[in-house]
């Protein structure tokens, strides 16, 4: 059974600090990795999708990197905005199927 | 990016009765639906898998009595909680399955139905 764990679960930084957010998977079978994000009482965004033949994807002030073989990905902020405040989520599809296992979140608080 | 719509973005029903939740993916066709619950401070967890034109198929511990399942079209899927208790009031999301470009997937998520049962 896929088990994502993300770490650190809680996080606060100063407003333009740069920060790295780490998600860790069991089972390395893998078609891609997604990283969202959701605001409070709100849904989820889809930030990154990362396939599982690529090494790192990036959007805006947004990278984000996989590493199957180790089952890693970390995803990277820079420039760190209050409007970042969020829980971010990292994702996997099941073993075999499409279905996602997420972990818990970080959830990231920047400071002005 | 492709859009799913839920609707209603929140509920208040009384204990014994049934509310609908709809999900919708606006600009794509969606053979696949997701539905999750997300209790206070804790992750998404997967309840079921809706298929168009099949029966759903339900995560171990979810009731398929309790939550039912319709999958109609390729753009919209229904989640309807029946006798609805206190212990039932959640934040449910669906997701939409998308297909990409080679072949692989990518799931859009709705805005979330915050659902409470009095």
């Amino acid at each position: 059974k896929q088990e994502v764990t993300q770490i650190p679960a809680a996080l606060s930084v100063p407003e333009g600090e740069n920060l790295v957010l780490n998600c860790s998977f069991t089972d390395s079978a893998i078609y891609n990795l997604q990283w969202f994000r959701q605001d409070p009482g709100k849904g989820l965004t889809s930030l990154l999708l990362i396939q599982s033949s690529q090494r790192e994807q990036t959007s805006g002030r947004l990278n984000a990197s996989l590493d199957k073989s180790s089952g890693r990905s970390t995803l990277y902020i820079a420039a760190s905005q209050p409007g970042d405040s969020a829980t971010y989520l990292c994702a996997v599809p099941g073993a075999g199927s499409y279905q996602l296992t997420f972990g818990k979140g970080t959830k990231l608080s920047v400071i002005p | 990016g492709a859009v799913v719509s839920q609707h209603p973005s929140w509920v208040i029903c009384k204990s014994g009765t049934s509310v609908k939740i709809e999900c919708r993916s606006l600009d794509f066709q969606a053979t696949t639906m997701f539905w999750y619950r997300q209790f206070p401070k804790q992750s998404l967890m997967l309840m079921a898998t809706s298929n168009e034109g099949s029966k759903a198929t339900y995560e171990q511990g979810v009731e398929k009595d309790k939550f039912l399942i319709n999958h109609a079209s390729l753009t919209l899927s229904t989640l309807t909680v029946t006798s609805a208790h206190p212990e039932d009031s959640s934040f449910y999301i669906c997701s939409a399955r998308d297909l990409l470009a080679g072949g692989t997937y990518e799931q859009y998520f709705g805005p979330g139905t915050r659902l409470t049962v009095t």
